[in-house]
């Protein structure tokens, strides 16, 4: 499994967009890059999933570049609601989804 | 929209006993899974659950813990002899095949074990 490096913590303000980066060195082939968000005292909630390039959809954008070494998700313009952990993971094959430490997003206004 | 549904929200019991944390899974889903999630930290995996049987586990699933699909829509999450340390809240989850990537899982609401 590969294994996924996020920063601690970011902090924001209301309207920003905020861009958090994962690190995934040891990423195979067949793997995907797939974004989770979690509220406190709540199951995780599936953000987006992409392979290659960049992906868009109502939520997020997800840039991966062309060594898929890194990903970034990108939240534009967030909310106080948006504040959550945010966790990266890099899924093959098998049935073994493997949430790391994430990060921490705290919006303020 | 469909869900995963989790009950109890919450049990409380006493150390050694046994405790089944059940879940159903959305209806046309064929992956299934635990995870919990000790207070302040992260979400850990704890085991699929594939056609029946057991795909994948961590080494947190032990012989104390067994899941089971007793019928076509329920699968449940067994802890037996419970330890102090099994204090948490457990996730359920599902996802339907998909021909690329992991797709999307849908998380329950949990199940909050408290052990005394």
């Amino acid at each position: 499994l590969a294994k996924t490096t996020q920063p601690i913590s970011m902090d924001s303000y209301e309207g920003q967009e905020v861009n958090i980066t994962c690190s995934h060195n040891n990423i195979a082939t067949n793997d995907y890059i797939t974004w989770y968000q979690q509220f406190p005292s709540q199951g995780p909630r599936f953000i987006i999933q992409g392979y290659k390039t960049k992906v868009t959809n109502e939520v997020a954008s997800l840039f991966i570049p062309a060594d898929r070494k890194s990903s970034t998700l990108s939240l534009p313009r967030v909310s106080l609601s948006d504040t959550a952990v945010y966790y990266c993971l890099v899924v093959g094959y098998g049935n073994k989804l493997v949430f790391g430490a994430g990060t921490i997003l705290r919006v303020k206004s | 929209e469909p869900e995963v549904t989790q009950t109890p929200s919450h049990q409380v019991t006493q150390m050694g006993q046994e405790v089944i944390l059940r879940c159903v899974p959305i209806s046309n889903h064929l992956y299934f899974y635990w995870y919990r999630q000790i207070l302040g930290q992260k979400v850990e995996f704890l085991v699929s659950f594939y056609n029946n049987e057991i795909s994948e586990k961590s080494e947190i699933f032990d012989d104390q813990f067994s899941v089971e699909r007793p019928d076509g829509s329920n699968f449940t999450l067994k802890i037996r002899s419970t330890k102090l340390e099994d204090s948490a809240m457990y996730f359920c989850a599902s996802r339907a095949p998909t021909s690329g990537g992991a797709g999307e899982l849908f998380f329950g609401e949990g199940s909050r074990l408290t052990v005394l």
